[in-house]
């Protein structure tokens, strides 16, 4: 079964530092991979996808992520934080077709001035 | 704009009562989903719907039902409400384009905070 772990339930950085927020996936081929943000009082809204094509994914908002498959890992990354990134982050895998979305237990990032 | 909505935004409600969170859509999506998001357990699948006809449990459906009413039509039903229900509900969609591929890119609604005392 799909599997998605998102090491560090709270991240905190100061503001202009980089933004690093690890997600790991555990499956027998390679998925589908997703980051969505949730900020406060808000639903979740996707940040980027990996669907197989560029291993490194541009999203919105300056953040990218790099599918490596021998690490099983898509981490989150933006070089440069600011106040308004403060925000919950989810990384989900799913093989697409009839099969159900993965979620993980979600980061919370806190961007300190 | 093609959204995703959700009605109430907020609900207090007592032990035992019946509560219905409505979900519609307006995006032509044949998927729908409902989740339940807890502080540190992330989103949990309650039900979904991969077309009128189709409906399906999730993880969590014990004490919960679903109705789908037409394509853009979604409801979340608690029966009985416990206030272990209590959390953040979000309703969620997803396209699977004919002859394309289906990535099950999830849409998601504002949520429901429903509160169970």
């Amino acid at each position: 079964a799909q599997s998605v772990t998102q090491l560090g339930s709270h991240v905190s950085v100061s503001e202009g530092a980089l933004v690093l927020l690890r997600c790991n996936y555990s499956s027998s081929v390679p998925p589908y991979l997703f980051w969505y943000v949730q900020y406060p009082n808000q639903g979740l809204q996707l940040l980027l996808k990996y669907t197989s094509a560029a291993t490194l994914v541009k999203g919105i908002n300056g953040f990218e992520a790099e599918f490596k498959k021998s690490e099983t890992s898509f981490h989150l990354t933006k070089p440069s934080a600011h106040m308004s990134d403060a925000a919950e982050y989810f990384c989900a895998v799913s093989f697409g077709g009839y099969q159900k979305v993965t979620f993980g237990t979600g980061t919370k990032l806190q961007v300190i001035p | 704009d093609a959204d995703v909505t959700q009605t109430p935004r907020n609900r207090i409600t007592k032990t035992g009562k019946r509560i219905m969170l409505e979900c519609s859509q307006t995006k032509g999506h044949d998927r729908m989903y409902w989740y339940r998001q807890d502080p540190g357990l992330g989103l949990r699948l309650i039900y979904y719907s991969f077309d009128v006809k189709d409906i399906n449990k999730g993880e969590i459906s014990d004490g919960y039902s679903v109705s789908r009413q037409a394509q853009a039509k979604f409801s979340l039903s608690l029966e009985s409400a416990i206030p272990n229900q209590t959390a953040l509900y979000f309703c969620a969609t997803s396209d699977f384009p004919s002859g394309g591929v289906s990535y099950n890119e999830q849409f998601f609604g504002p949520g429901t905070r429903l509160t169970v005392l």
